[in-house]
């Protein structure tokens, strides 16, 4: 069975750091691009970021880059996203989810998600 | 970026009806259209991907069309557990977008 869990979530001041983290299990990690997709209280589902399957090519929407990080250890079957900087707008429900091979595909799963609150 | 535009924003129906919700593209995608399911307080689900084939285990009421700019996601007879909201996303390129959602609500 598939599983993806993540962590790290909380409450932090604007300016701050988090990192988030998504352990997986049930697939082939290694093999699968993946994705962080966040969702702010009340709204629609925005993409953050994605990573190819070797850690090679990483992805970042506008509104982030350059203060979020994403990477990956296949070893350890995570997925990471260090986020700096933060600021009020990047309050949301973050997700971790599979893609396919390559980066945009599919999100054919979904971690639970991990609450990030930015507030002073 | 490819804007991802979602008809109606939302809708109320009957269990048993047809529901049709719409997405349209900026730009064109060609079949790179995919549909999720999302209920309160719960983590997104896929129904379709490359616009018409169905993800495993989704049920066959549920159905896509479309290429290109246009594309619709089709539930042929509401059921109960199918109250929720729908999000169109397009993976043609990165930056990936998702459209506003439609919110599908008991009448």
């Amino acid at each position: 069975e598939v599983q993806l869990m993540e962590s790290g979530g909380g409450l932090i001041q604007p300016g701050g750091s988090l990192r988030l983290s998504c352990a997986v299990s049930g697939f082939t990690f290694e093999t699968y691009a993946m994705s962080w997709v966040r969702q702010a209280p009340g709204k629609g589902l925005e993409w953050v970021s994605g990573i190819s399957s070797s850690g090679d090519n990483t992805y970042y929407a506008a509104s982030v880059k350059g203060r979020f990080t994403i990477s990956r250890d296949n070893s350890k079957n995570t997925l990471i996203l260090q986020m700096n900087s933060l600021r009020a707008e990047d309050t949301a429900v973050y997700y971790c989810a599979k893609d396919g091979y390559t980066v945009a595909t599919k999100f054919d799963h979904w971690g639970l998600g991990t609450l990030v609150t930015v507030s002073s | 970026d490819i804007q991802m535009t979602q008809s109606p924003s939302s809708l109320s129906a009957s269990v048993g009806d047809r529901v049709t919700i719409t997405c349209r593209a900026s730009e064109s995608i060609s079949d790179y259209l995919n549909w999720y399911q999302q209920k309160p307080g719960k983590a997104p689900k896929l129904l379709i991907y490359g616009a018409s084939s169905l993800h495993s285990g989704v049920p066959s009421r549920f159905s896509g069309r479309g290429s290109g700019t246009d594309f619709t996601l089709t539930i042929s007879s509401l059921q109960p557990e199918d109250f929720a909201t729908y999000y169109c996303q397009q993976s043609n390129r990165t930056p990936l977008t998702f459209g506003g959602g439609t919110k599908v609500e008991i009448k």
